[in-house]
C-alpha cells in the first residue's frame, strides 16, 4: 500500500537515545527523508537518504533503514529536539508520501 | 541562500478556487536539478503532499487531489503557483511551498520550505 506509518508519540529522557520509526511498503525500495517541525514553524529537513545530514543539523541525528522500516535516531536527545517528526518517501509512480508524524517529548 | 515565500488570500469561500503564489529568491526556479512542490497541513494534523512541478512543464500530483489541482511556474517572476478548485472546509490548511529533489530517484526530499500561509475556507 502507498502509506507510511509512524507511532503517534514517543518520549525520551534528556540525554538518552531515541529511535523514531516509519513503516511502509515503499521503504523496501526507496529511502526516507525526515523532517522536524516545532510549533508554529515550517518543517525542517534533518536527514535523508542512506546517510545524508543537511548542513547545520547536529550529528546526533542519524538515519537507517531495514526492510520496510526506516528509522531516525537521536543520540543524546536535547530539550530543543522536542518536536513533531515526519517521514517522507515516494511510490513507484513518483508520488510523494508523508507519515502521520511522531510527537517527541523530551523528559 | 535560497528562500521561498508564500502569499495569497487567507480566506476563500466554499466552491471557489484557492490561488497561492510562492516567490523564490536566492536561486533559479529554472534549475534543471529540482522540482518545486506544494505541501499542506490542516490545523493540528499531518503533512500532505499536493504536487510538484518541473520548470519544463512536467508535473506530479497527489492522486487524491489531481482533479482539482493545477501547479505552474512563471520563470520571469521566479514564482510557483497553486490553484485548487471547488474548495471545501476540508481544504483549510497551512500551505507550504518547498524545493523538491529526487522525485524519481531512490531518495526524495524537500528543502528548503517556505514559512507557510494559512488558508481558511469559510463563507
Amino acid at each position: 500500500s502507498s502509506e507510511l506509518t509512524q507511532d503517534p508519540a514517543v518520549s525520551v529522557a534528556l540525554g538518552q537515545t531515541v529511535r523514531i520509526t516509519c513503516q511502509g511498503d515503499s521503504l523496501g525500495t526507496y529511502y526516507a527523508s525526515w523532517y522536524q517541525q516545532k510549533p508554529g514553524q515550517a518543517p525542517l529537513l534533518v536527514f535523508y537518504g542512506k546517510n545524508n545530514r543537511p548542513s547545520g543539523i547536529p550529528d546526533r541525528f542519524s538515519g537507517s533503514s531495514s526492510g520496510n522500516t526506516a528509522s531516525l535516531t537521536i543520540t543524546g536527545a536535547q530539550a530543543e529536539d522536542e518536536a513533531d517528526y515526519y517521514c517522507n518517501s515516494r511510490d513507484t509512480n513518483g508520488n510523494s508520501l508523508f507519515g502521520g508524524g511522531t510527537k517527541l517529548t523530551v523528559l | 541562500q535560497l528562500q521561498l515565500q508564500e502569499s495569497g488570500p487567507g480566506l476563500v469561500k466554499p466552491s471557489e478556487t484557492l490561488t497561492l503564489t510562492c516567490t523564490v529568491s536566492g536561486g533559479s526556479i529554472s534549475s534543471t536539478t529540482y522540482y518545486w512542490a506544494w505541501i499542506r497541513q490542516p490545523p493540528g494534523k499531518g503533512l500532505e503532499w499536493i504536487g510538484s512541478f518541473y520548470y519544463s512543464g512536467s508535473t506530479y500530483y497527489n492522486p487524491s487531489l489531481k482533479s482539482r489541482v493545477t501547479i505552474s511556474v512563471d520563470t520571469s517572476k521566479s514564482q510557483l503557483s497553486l490553484m485548487l478548485s471547488s474548495v471545501t472546509a476540508a481544504d483549510t490548511a497551512v500551505y507550504y511551498c518547498a524545493r523538491h529533489r529526487g522525485i524519481v530517484a531512490a531518495t526524495t526530499w524537500f528543502d528548503p520550505w517556505g514559512q507557510g500561509t494559512l488558508v481558511t475556507v469559510s463563507s
